[in-house]
């Protein structure tokens, strides 16, 4: 079946530590691409959008983003993580034939060690 | 400005009773969409609305799931003859329209629905 994986369920980091969570989908043709985070006891937020043009992205908080077409993958990148990047984060991405339905990743669990 | 907001927040019912989740959309977005967020199954859609147009409800599990959206703003997620399984973070989302690159789904709080 079509989906969307992220390669680790829990990531432990020490802070300013570097962080990549993986994300790859199996859709093929035209995808939109975002990752998502939710803090504990928040709601869901957007880090960061791919639609087109320039395939690095940067989003809030020193977050980005690099879509690799070839390798169908969005993987989210920080160079230095804090105590308050401790959060779930999920990968998703819109299907060009999907219309504007999300369709997410199971989540990775970060927690950085203050 | 406001955000989108869902009530009740908790919601504990009996198996076998009917529930109602409501969700109020940031004002003048047309598009609406529910999804569920589960231990087992993850973050997944359920229901879409834009504008006057027919729903999208290729996401719902079984015909006891409905959902309605009055006036294009408010919507109501029904779960008829509540299971077990039901139990999850019931998820609402709005966006101002479709496609684009200013696209973005925002997301309300969520109800946590226990079916006892």
């Amino acid at each position: 079946a079509q989906s969307v994986s992220q390669h680790n369920h829990h990531v432990i980091l020490s802070e300013a530590a570097s962080l990549e969570l993986g994300c790859n989908y199996s859709y093929g043709g035209t995808v939109n691409l975002f990752w998502y985070v939710q803090y504990p006891g928040q709601h869901l937020q957007l880090l960061l959008k791919y639609f087109s043009g320039d395939p690095l992205v940067k989003g809030i908080k020193g977050f980005e983003a690099e879509f690799i077409k070839s390798k169908f993958s969005f993987n989210l990148r920080k160079p230095s993580v804090q105590w308050s990047d401790t959060a779930e984060y999920f990968c998703a991405v819109i299907p060009w034939e999907y219309g504007n339905k999300l369709v997410f990743g199971a989540g990775t669990i970060l927690r950085v060690k203050s | 400005g406001a955000g989108v907001s869902q009530s009740p927040s908790n919601k504990v019912t009996e198996k076998g009773k009917d529930v109602e989740l409501r969700c109020d959309p940031i004002s003048g977005h047309t598009a609406l969409y529910w999804y569920r967020q589960s231990l087992g199954q993850g973050l997944e859609f359920l229901i879409y609305f834009q504008g006057n147009s027919a729903p999208d409800k290729s996401g719902l599990p079984s015909d006891r799931f409905s959902a309605e959206r009055t006036g294009g703003s408010v919507s109501t997620l029904t779960i008829q003859r509540t299971q077990q399984e039901d139990s999850a973070v019931y998820l609402c989302a709005s966006s101002p329209g479709t496609a684009g690159p200013s696209y973005e789904q925002y997301f309300g709080p969520g109800t946590r629905l226990t079916v006892t």
